[in-house]
């Protein structure tokens, strides 16, 4: 599996985009680049995947650079409740989990 | 469709006593996850299975941790003797291929785990 780096946390206002940043610059090939969130005292949910073109769907959109290194999620809309922990991960079958960005959407 | 279920949601037990976790995945779904979260860290793979058979369990303290998914559906994690840093959260999940390569996980709403 790739190592992904991320900021531990990110602040957004209510209402704007919300742009959380992923690095996986030693990502394979073939493996996918997956983002997941989870909220507090819940299991992680998947928001969102790509291998090398960018995604779109009712959740969310990812950016991924030409050189797959690194990608971007974007909540073009943030709402209170997508405060949560942000988890950006890669890999083929197995997915390991770093600590995540919080990100706090602020009224 | 249903989601992953998990019991029980809430344990409190003293150190080397011993307790087991139950999952029951989504239907139709091959692969089995289960993964120990510690407070402010990320969920950090123990097991994972390919119907009834061992993916990976690298990361599974054998010593004391043991898992089981037998007839390739329902898995119990069993900890004996249970020692203060495995209190955590236990999320089991459960996934199936979107796509040649890509597996999206559904993660159950967790067991957690106190040992006093």
């Amino acid at each position: 599996d790739a190592k992904t780096t991320q900021p531990p946390s990110m602040d957004c206002a209510e209402g704007r985009a919300a742009n959380l940043p992923c690095n996986h610059s030693t990502i394979s090939g073939n493996e996918y680049v997956y983002w997941y969130r989870q909220i507090h005292s819940q299991g992680p949910q998947y928001i969102i995947h790509g291998l090398k073109n960018n995604e779109t769907n009712e959740m969310a959109s990812l950016i991924i650079t030409e050189d797959r290194k690194s990608s971007t999620l974007i909540l073009p809309h943030a709402t209170l409740r997508d405060t949560a922990v942000y988890y950006c991960t890669a890999g083929y079958s197995t997915l390991t989990f770093g600590k995540g960005t919080m990100l706090l959407v602020s009224p | 469709e249903a989601g992953v279920a998990q019991s029980p949601r809430y344990k409190i037990i003293e150190k080397r006593q011993s307790v087991a976790f139950w999952c029951n995945p989504i239907s139709g779904h091959a692969t089995l996850y289960w993964y120990q979260q510690i407070l402010g860290q990320g969920p950090k793979l123990l097991i994972q299975f390919q119907n009834n058979g061992v993916v990976d369990d690298s990361q599974l303290p054998k010593d004391r941790f043991s898992a089981e998914r037998l007839k390739g559906v329902d898995s119990t994690l069993k900890i004996q003797p249970a020692k203060l840093e495995d209190s955590a959260v236990y999320l089991c999940a459960s996934s199936f291929r979107v796509t040649v390569g890509a597996n999206v996980l559904t993660f159950g709403a967790g067991s957690r785990l106190t040992v006093l």
